[in-house]
């Protein structure tokens, strides 16, 4: 079965670009997650949807960062603008209900330089 | 404000001893606690988990123990291996769902 997949893997810009970073959650999964790892605050929840509606998103650092569900396949993360504190590994994650564990993508290495 | 935390960034232990990875929580609602391993250019992958209604849980060399009035969790790794150097991620979640609030990450090198 496949897992998490997300694109792309590494992504480098330049400051005040816009970044997409995308997720398809595993098949049959409900809810949704984005994740930033960071040094110091470790995996950082930005946003989840449950049945493709943001449940949450006050993890979400400011207006510069949105994220979309269009439907059950498919969820998109953007920055606009991009600023170089926005480095980070960003992970998407789905779970569905009765099972309390997520599963996790690759993550995608975003440099902004 | 730090919900789950592992105060130990790193951890180094030799091959065949035991690793203790530790992780504190604030939140008395939480009912559920989970372990995650991380090897770089990787995502996070499940390790072992326990509900709070239980002290401890087991699985082959890996065993978590949960102290609900310290609010304190601990992951025992016996015997350690090469393979077992990673980043161990502890998380927590309440009410039966599967949001997961992480802590910083614990380094373990196990080393020969």
């Amino acid at each position: 079965d496949a897992g998490v997949i997300q694109s792309p893997r590494h992504e480098v810009t330049e400051m005040g670009q816009e970044v997409t970073l995308r997720c398809k959650p595993i098949s049959g999964h409900n809810s949704l997650f984005w994740y930033r790892q960071t040094m110091m605050r470790g995996l950082e929840l930005l946003i989840y949807f449950n049945n493709n509606v943001p449940i949450d998103d006050s993890g979400m650092p400011e207006d510069r960062f949105s994220a979309k569900m269009p439907n059950a396949s498919f969820s998109t993360l953007k920055i606009q603008p991009s600023e170089p504190r926005d480095s980070a590994v960003y992970f998407c994650a789905s779970g569905t209900g009765g099972i309390r564990e997520l599963f996790f993508g690759e993550g995608s290495r975003l440099t902004v330089l | 404000d730090q919900q789950v935390k592992q105060n130990s960034p790193s951890l180094s232990v030799q091959e065949g001893r035991i690793s203790i990875l530790n992780c504190d929580y604030t939140n008395s609602m939480f009912d559920y606690f989970l372990w995650y391993k991380k090897y770089p250019a990787e995502g996070p992958t499940f390790l072992i988990s326990i509900s709070s209604i239980k002290d401890k849980n087991e699985d082959g060399r890996f065993t978590v123990f949960l102290n609900k009035s310290a609010k304190h969790l601990s992951l025992h790794i016996v015997p350690s291996q090469p393979g077992d150097s990673a980043v161990y991620f502890c998380a927590a979640s309440t009410g039966g769902g599967n949001k997961l609030t992480f802590g910083t990450g614990t380094q373990l090198k196990v080393e020969l």
